[in-house]
């Protein structure tokens, strides 16, 4: 099974700025995605993480305030841009294979001040 | 829009004793996944059901798909305090290519 790795676990950040969140598999998967996750709460899917090209949004989520890349099969970024304390949640990376259960990184905790 | 409603949301109870989880979902769907959340940790796999009739068990855990009446079941047969965690059910909304949208999940508490 895919091990994720997720950066940075945690970080506080100031109104205003942006932070990039990096996710890395230890293999080469064919799907990866984003999810957000309010404390105590369920996952909502951000977006698809398409190599090679343009990430697949969904409703309620844009490019420009969440841009993402995928250069390749192992790797990711989604960055939070412009936060504001509404932003604030848990940011969680998956990764995996068709009819495979997908997996998950330990998350990264961004709290917006 | 595709709803998956999870039933119940909060479940205490004492270890020994069975209960079962259920999962409903609006769309076609023969995908379904489960996971478990510790608090404070990432999910992890459960169960994965491909098919129609689809059972899986591991341990005292047992996940049912009834894709015909958009229903799983995670069923707990004699509870131990280490099963206590939130149980999300995930539909996958893309044929297989684990789009999944996930339920409000279930806190459940075992209490000794």
């Amino acid at each position: 099974s895919a091990v994720i790795s997720q950066k940075p676990s945690r970080d506080i950040c100031q109104r205003g700025t942006s932070l990039t969140i990096q996710c890395q598999v230890d293999s080469q998967v064919t799907m990866m995605f984003w999810y957000r996750q309010q404390p105590g709460q369920s996952l909502t899917l951000i977006a698809t993480a398409n190599q090679g090209s343009e990430a697949t949004y969904e409703s309620g989520f844009v490019i420009d305030k969440f841009p993402i890349s995928r250069p390749n099969l192992t790797f990711s970024t989604l960055t939070v841009s412009n936060m504001s304390p509404e932003d604030s949640s848990i940011y969680l990376c998956s990764a995996g294979l068709p009819n495979s259960p997908l997996h998950f990184g330990n998350g990264t905790r961004l709290t917006v001040t | 829009e595709l709803k998956v409603e999870q039933n119940p949301l909060f479940l205490s109870m004492q270890e020994g004793k069975n209960y079962t989880i259920y999962c409903d979902y609006s769309t076609t769907s023969d995908r379904l996944y489960w996971y478990r959340q510790d608090p404070g940790k990432s999910l992890e796999s459960l169960f994965v059901l491909l098919s129609n009739g689809a059972v899986k068990q591991e341990g005292r855990l047992m996940a049912s798909l009834d894709t015909k009446a958009r229903l799983s079941t995670l069923h707990i047969t004699a509870a131990v305090h280490d099963l206590s965690a939130t149980y999300f059910c995930a539909v996958d909304i893309s044929q297989g290519a684990q789009k999944l949208v996930f339920g409000q999940g279930t806190r459940l508490t075992i209490n000794p």
